[in-house]
């Protein structure tokens, strides 16, 4: 069974600077996802960002990106020029990828992650 | 033209009763999924639908009840509620990755569902 831990509970960062928010795994896997999620206080659960196991090249979206090493098993999320509206709860997701894949993602315990002016 | 969506938003009622939360997507995705996040924000998976097919059934009281009429469509009906069931649950649909299964799942906005 696959397992992901995110061991920053709480974190808060100052209105345009950087944050990193970490998250490791487990899993016995060669072919997976690894996503990381936002929900902000409305609710919402929003993709942010999607890296592929296959693919060495850390998946970027604007000023959200990943610090993929596939062999620490490790996948962390760096925010650049955090703003107001990042402030929410991110979670860490992990989906193998298989043929009869019924899309079960595992998600981590979330990082409440506070942005302040 | 909302892509996951879910019915009603909120839900209160006693224990003992039977409620039923609906789900449709519009985004024509093979799988679809019901998420419960309990009152930790911890987020799990109960089940999951393959084009009606149910493929994970986690470790979920069979008072909890999917149904699948056509792919674009997984309800969730709850029988004999009990407190512990307060929680929100999401639906979740997943486009088809490249020839191989499912990638990320797209949320509806979740039903908060309260059990007094």
């Amino acid at each position: 069974a696959q397992t992901v831990t995110q061991s920053q509970p709480e974190m808060s960062v100052q209105e345009a600077e950087t944050v990193t928010l970490s998250c490791t795994y487990d899993t016995s896997e060669n072919n997976y996802y690894l996503f990381w999620y936002k929900q902000p206080p409305s609710r919402q659960m929003i993709l942010v960002i999607r890296q592929e196991a296959y693919k060495q090249q850390n998946a970027t979206e604007n000023r959200f990106s990943v610090n993929f090493q596939k062999a620490a098993k490790s996948f962390s999320l760096k925010i650049s020029d955090s703003q107001l509206g990042d402030t929410a709860m991110y979670f860490c997701a992990f989906m193998k990828i298989s043929l009869i894949n019924a899309g079960k993602s595992t998600f981590g315990d979330g990082t409440t992650l506070t942005v302040k002016p | 033209d909302t892509a996951v969506s879910q019915t009603p938003k909120y839900l209160v009622t006693q224990m003992g009763n039977d409620k039923s939360i609906k789900c449709e997507q519009n985004l024509g995705h093979d799988t679809m999924y019901w998420y419960k996040q309990d009152s930790k924000k911890f987020l799990k998976i109960m089940f999951s639908y393959n084009n009606k097919e149910l493929i994970i059934n986690e470790t979920v009281p069979n008072r909890f009840s999917p149904k699948s009429p056509d792919k674009a469509h997984l309800n969730l009906h709850i029988n004999s509620l009990e407190l512990g069931d307060s929680a929100v649950y999401f639906c979740a649909s997943s486009p088809r990755g490249r020839g191989k299964g499912s990638t990320e799942a797209f949320f509806g906005q979740g039903t908060r569902l309260t059990v007094v």
